[in-house]
């Protein structure tokens, strides 16, 4: 069974600080790895994929098959950018979600 | 973008009394949708996967006979707690996948059901 664990609740930093969001999950076939974003009082929305390879709102995010992470980056946090972030895994046609951090970013 | 609509967004129902949320795909069809319950402060938890036209799949622990779930068109999904009770009480969110293959999924703004 798939698995997807992120191992903060919760990640405090500064604004202009770096960011990691850490993502691990378990699974015997080819992942297909996502991050959502809820900001307060929206919807979960998608912020990018693995396979598309993209940066959104200046996140990256790599899949490391040997580690079997996804981690989440930013190289100059937002105060904007506080907000729940979930890992998921696709595996057939079902989405896992991890526990979620939450990110604040402090002034 | 696509946009999934849920209703009501929330909800205060007598104990021992139904709830039906429905969840709506506006602008795309929706062959699969699935629904989560998500308690404070925690993440989402997958109970249902419905497909168009076929029984839902349950995950394990969530009763059939107490959330029934109905996906009678590709652009419509329905949860139905059945004699509610205050445990049931939670936020309540469907999500949808196109049917053309794209694996993103679409989220509902979620529906908060309390049960007194």
């Amino acid at each position: 069974a798939q698995r997807v664990t992120q191992p903060e609740k919760l990640l405090s930093v500064f604004k202009g600080a770096p960011v990691e969001l850490k993502c691990n999950y378990s699974y015997s076939g080819s992942p297909e790895l996502f991050w959502y974003v809820q900001y307060s009082r929206q919807r979960l929305q998608l912020l990018l994929r693995h396979i598309s390879r993209e940066s959104i709102k200046g996140f990256t995010a790599d899949l490391n098959k040997g580690e079997t992470s996804f981690h989440l980056k930013k190289p100059f946090a937002q105060e904007e950018d506080s907000a729940m972030y979930y890992c998921a895994l696709n595996a057939g046609n079902m989405l896992t979600f991890g526990g979620g951090t939450r990110l604040m970013v402090k002034p | 973008g696509a946009v999934v609509s849920q209703h009501p967004s929330w909800v205060i129902c007598k104990s021992g009394t139904s709830v039906k949320i429905e969840c709506r795909s506006l602008d795309f069809q929706a062959t699969t949708m699935f629904w989560y319950r998500q308690f404070p402060k925690q993440s989402l938890m997958l109970m249902a996967t419905s497909n168009e036209g076929s029984k839902a799949t349950y995950e394990q622990g969530v009763e059939k006979d107490k959330f029934l779930i109905n996906h009678a068109s590709l652009t419509l999904s329905t949860l139905t707690v059945t004699s509610a009770h205050p445990e049931d009480s939670s936020f309540y969110i469907c999500s949808a996948k196109r049917e053309t293959g794209n694996t993103e999924a679409f989220f509902g703004q979620g529906t908060r059901l309390t049960v007194v």
